[in-house]
């Protein structure tokens, strides 16, 4: 199966500063990534997703950038605030809607 | 409407009860998934289910045991729990099985005593 790796695991930013997040994965026939945000004793929300014959996407703050060759995805969270503190997650889906989740990165806003 | 719930939003149970899950959406969905989540962990895939019928078995043990009444709701049997089964459970749903969104529920928060 899929092997999804996600770093950082922890990240602290100051307020208005800018966040990465990246994830690596193996299969190069996946063809889905979506990033999903969860607060705590939350569900996770979906928050960006991208498809494979694009290369980025941007929805306000966030943006997501894939690199199909090197075989990795990133989110980008510009102007960060205390309310954009969570875990994020990224995953991998393949031909069959499977989804293969990163291990999460737990992003605190310092106001 | 993109709303997936489930119910109970907490459920407390010993380790000889029987139990249910329930999950349900209305959006049309004709794949719905069964989720664990151990806190601070992704979500790990427990089952699938594609057009009523049962697609992917993620090697779970039998205590646990999906149903797919209809295409709007999914349960999620329990019996003869574990206390290492506690977690929160998430329901999950897709238009289908090409590469498509998956929206989760609140999930239900089970501890196993």
């Amino acid at each position: 199966g899929e092997n999804v790796e996600q770093h950082p695991s922890t990240l602290s930013v100051q307020e208005g500063d800018s966040a990465v997040i990246k994830c690596t994965y193996s299969d190069s026939a996946s063809n889905y990534f979506p990033w999903y945000k969860q607060e705590l004793g939350k569900r996770p929300q979906l928050i960006i997703d991208i498809r494979s014959n694009v290369g980025e996407k941007k929805d306000q703050r966030i943006a997501v950038t894939l690199n199909k060759t090197a075989k990795h995805f990133s989110l980008h969270i510009t102007e960060t605030q205390p309310e954009d503190s969570a875990v994020y997650f990224c995953a991998v889906g393949d031909a069959g809607n499977q989804f293969y989740f990163g291990t999460g990165t737990s992003l605190t806003v310092i106001p | 409407d993109t709303e997936v719930t489930q119910t109970p939003k907490h459920l407390v149970m010993g380790m000889t009860n029987k139990k249910s899950l329930k999950c349900e959406q209305h959006m049309g969905h004709r794949a719905m998934y069964w989720y664990k989540q151990k806190a601070k962990k992704p979500p790990e895939l427990m089952f699938v289910y594609s057009y009523e019928k049962l697609s992917i078995n993620e090697s779970v043990p039998s205590r646990f045991s999906p149903e797919c009444p209809n295409s709007s709701l999914l349960n999620l049997h329990l019996h003869a729990l574990q206390p290492e089964d506690s977690a929160l459970y998430l329901c999950a749903s897709s238009q289908d099985l090409t590469t498509d969104t998956q929206y989760f529920g609140p999930g239900t928060r089970l501890t196993v005593l």
